[in-house]
């Protein structure tokens, strides 16, 4: 069965300091979205590519956060520099076309310290 | 602004009994809905979508939508301890471009 795969799955990293997620989305989804999830809530979506289009990015930290998806397979999310506030899980999610099912990566746990 | 609500819990169920969790939204176009279920330290994993009001059945699970009254619920039957979990609602809009707002979710422990 296909999977979205991420990677790492976990990371610390201390504040200021750089870091990357990496996603691989299911073949063939056109849609992936980026979302950071705390403790307690839901989902928060940060951004989401249709190919290698951004269509959504409203509520991405522009200052210190930035997403490609150069050849509209697999995307890097970045962190610069890495604020206390950051930590979280960070998921990847992928679906056929906007609006279909998405299917969840198991997430980068990211420790801020 | 569009919002999903949904009833943070826990919601305790004996094993065995029917569980039931509820959803309700904000935007009348919403046109998607799904159920995810969410292990804790794990991330979602989809059980149920639906787009007609009625019914959906697969396995234990029920998914029930009603449109005119916004609301969506799931039905777990024979709630097994496994089934203890964060169950996260997800509405999509009307329109295509619209984006998918997730629930904070309803923790469910399944009493043995």
């Amino acid at each position: 069965e296909a999977e979205v795969a991420q990677s790492p799955r976990y990371k610390i990293t201390e504040k200021s300091q750089a870091v990357a997620f990496w996603c691989d989305p299911i073949s063939g989804h056109a849609t992936l979205y980026w979302y950071r999830q705390i403790l307690g809530q839901g989902p928060e979506l940060l951004v989401q590519f249709q190919d290698e289009s951004v269509v959504d990015d409203s509520q991405l930290p522009k200052d210190r956060f930035s997403a490609e998806r150069l050849k509209g397979v697999d995307s890097t999310l970045k962190i610069q520099p890495a604020e206390l506030g950051d930590s979280a899980m960070y998921l990847c999610a992928s679906s056929l076309d906007i609006s279909y099912e998405q299917y969840f990566g198991p997430g980068t746990r990211l420790t801020v310290t | 602004q569009k919002e999903v609500e949904q009833n943070s819990g826990p919601l305790s169920v004996p094993e065995g009994a029917i569980a039931s969790l509820n959803c309700t939204y904000s935007d009348r176009g919403s046109q998607s809905f799904f159920w995810y279920r969410q292990y804790s330290g794990k991330s979602p994993e989809l059980i149920m979508f639906i787009y007609s009001n009625g019914d959906k059945e697969d396995g234990r699970f029920t998914a029930q939508l009603n449109k005119a009254s916004q609301y969506v619920s799931l039905l777990i039957r024979d709630s097994q301890p496994s089934d203890s979990a964060t169950y996260l609602c997800a509405v999509g809009g009307g329109n295509r471009d619209d984006k998918i707002i997730f629930g904070k979710g309803t923790r469910l422990h399944i009493l043995p």
